[in-house]
């Protein structure tokens, strides 16, 4: 069964901290994303990345940048963090690029930025 | 500017009903659509999805339709469930840009028994 793994559910940061927020796929897939969760906003893909070493920005990547040094992983920083980053954090991975290809999700990293 | 927009933040039905969660879109562009559902404290997880070159999808109790001209999707449950409450989101991609999914606000739906 395909899974994506975010290591922490629930985060809290004090503002300027640098932040680490990792994401683990175990289906060989050569895309993973980076989305925030916000009430009313719905979700908004901050990053993406198509293969090893390799980065898009997506719509919203302002205060953020990520890493992927290796297939399975894919690391979303925060430089230093702000309080408008508390937000529900979404990592997803896909196996293609093809438009029916669907986006399998972890279960999300909720951080708060006091 | 918003392009893919789900206008009802919430809807409510009896258990054995249909619900219908509408989506609309503005990007003429957009080849796919898909639909997530989403449990509190889970990722959404995929449902169904359609793509432009046909009105129609059906996968068991969840159908989807497509009115490209009007650029509106929705996606109907029959029957309704009391598990089917969830956070349901319409997303949308471009065929040529297919890593890129675009999503709307979500739609609450709660099932009553």
């Amino acid at each position: 069964d395909v899974k994506v793994t975010q290591s922490s559910r629930y985060l809290v940061k004090r503002t300027g901290e640098k932040v680490f927020l990792e994401c683990v796929q175990d289906m060989d897939h050569e895309n993973m994303f980076w989305y925030r969760q916000d009430p009313g906003l719905g979700l908004r893909l901050i990053y993406f990345s198509y293969d090893v070493k390799m980065k898009e920005k997506g719509d919203i990547p302002e205060g953020y940048s990520v890493s992927r040094e290796k297939k399975e992983r894919f690391s979303l920083i925060l430089e230093s963090a702000s309080t408008n980053q508390t937000s529900m954090y979404l990592c997803a991975s896909s196996s293609s690029r093809q438009g029916n290809s669907p986006l399998h999700f972890g279960n999300g990293t909720r951080l708060t930025v006091t | 500017d918003q392009q893919v927009k789900q206008n009802s933040p919430s809807l409510s039905v009896q258990e054995g009903r249909i619900s219908i969660l509408n989506c609309d879109y503005t990007n003429s562009m957009f080849d796919y659509f898909l639909w997530y559902k989403k449990y509190p404290a889970e990722g959404p997880t995929f449902l169904i999805s359609i793509s432009s070159i046909k009105d129609k999808n059906e996968d068991g109790r969840f159908t989807v339709f497509l009115n490209k001209s009007a650029k509106h999707l929705s996606l109907h449950i029959v029957p309704s469930q009391p598990g089917d409450s969830a956070v349901y989101f319409c997303a949308a991609r471009e065929a040529f840009n297919a890593g890129k999914s675009t999503f709307g606000d979500g739609t609450t739906l709660t099932v009553k028994p």
